[in-house]
């Protein structure tokens, strides 16, 4: 199973934009990049997904690399609400069905 | 749209119960539902695979007579953890998948934290 690696945590000022790097050197050509976030004793929320193209949606930006060998999600302007752990996620086609296989993500502190 | 609802959102019992845990599409019929597990501080484990109308594939480690899996209609799949011990607690999570697209993002609902004593 493709891997992500993330860092355990990062800072950031209130209102700054916030790149939250994740790695996926062995994605495979059908694996889509997804992230979702997580906040304490809830399931995890959907941010965003893409394939090869940069995406964008009213919570954030995607942008994948070119090689697909890493992506980074982008958070226009951090808010306080937006403090959780930052799932970055390659959802790998088994027998038809796309399993995530989670990594431990990235602890994002936001600070006022 | 495309919520997903998990019942009891909490639950204590003694050693040796069975507990089970309900999973609903609420507005989406979901051929595929996921069940992971996630202790404290650490990330979410793919536990199993439902789907619809026939069995649960597990990942390797997780004992299928432990965590009995049922997913018998298009919006419900049961978890039941069967005789309960403390290492049991933990909180687990499910999530689903839209009938009919593919490789589109998991539905996640908002975990049972099951405690046993």
């Amino acid at each position: 199973d493709a891997k992500t690696t993330q860092p355990n945590s990062m800072e950031s000022n209130e209102e700054e934009p916030v790149h939250l790097p994740c790695n996926h050197s062995t994605i495979s050509g059908t694996d889509y990049i997804h992230w979702y976030r997580q906040l304490p004793s809830q399931g995890p929320e959907y941010v965003i997904h893409g394939l090869t193209s940069n995406v964008n949606n009213r919570m954030a930006s995607l942008a994948i690399a070119e090689d697909r060998k890493s992506s980074t999600l982008i958070l226009h302007r951090a808010t306080l609400r937006d403090a959780a752990v930052y799932y970055c996620i390659l959802s790998a086609d088994t027998s038809g069905t796309y399993k995530y296989i989670f990594g431990t993500g990235t602890r994002l502190k936001v600070l006022a | 749209g495309a919520v997903v609802s998990q019942h009891p959102s909490r639950v204590i019992c003694k050693s040796g119960t069975s507990v089970k845990i309900e999973c609903r599409s609420l507005d989406f019929q979901a051929t595929t539902m996921f069940w992971y597990r996630q202790f404290p501080k650490k990330s979410l484990m793919l536990m199993a695979t439902s789907n619809e109308g026939s069995k649960a594939t597990y990942e390797q480690g997780v004992e299928k007579d432990k965590f009995l899996i049922n997913h018998a209609s298009l919006t419900l799949s049961t978890l039941t953890v069967t005789s309960a011990h403390p290492e049991d607690s933990s909180f687990y999570i499910c999530s689903a998948i839209i009938r009919g697209i593919h490789n589109q993002p998991q539905h996640f609902g908002d975990g049972t934290r099951l405690s046993i004593l």
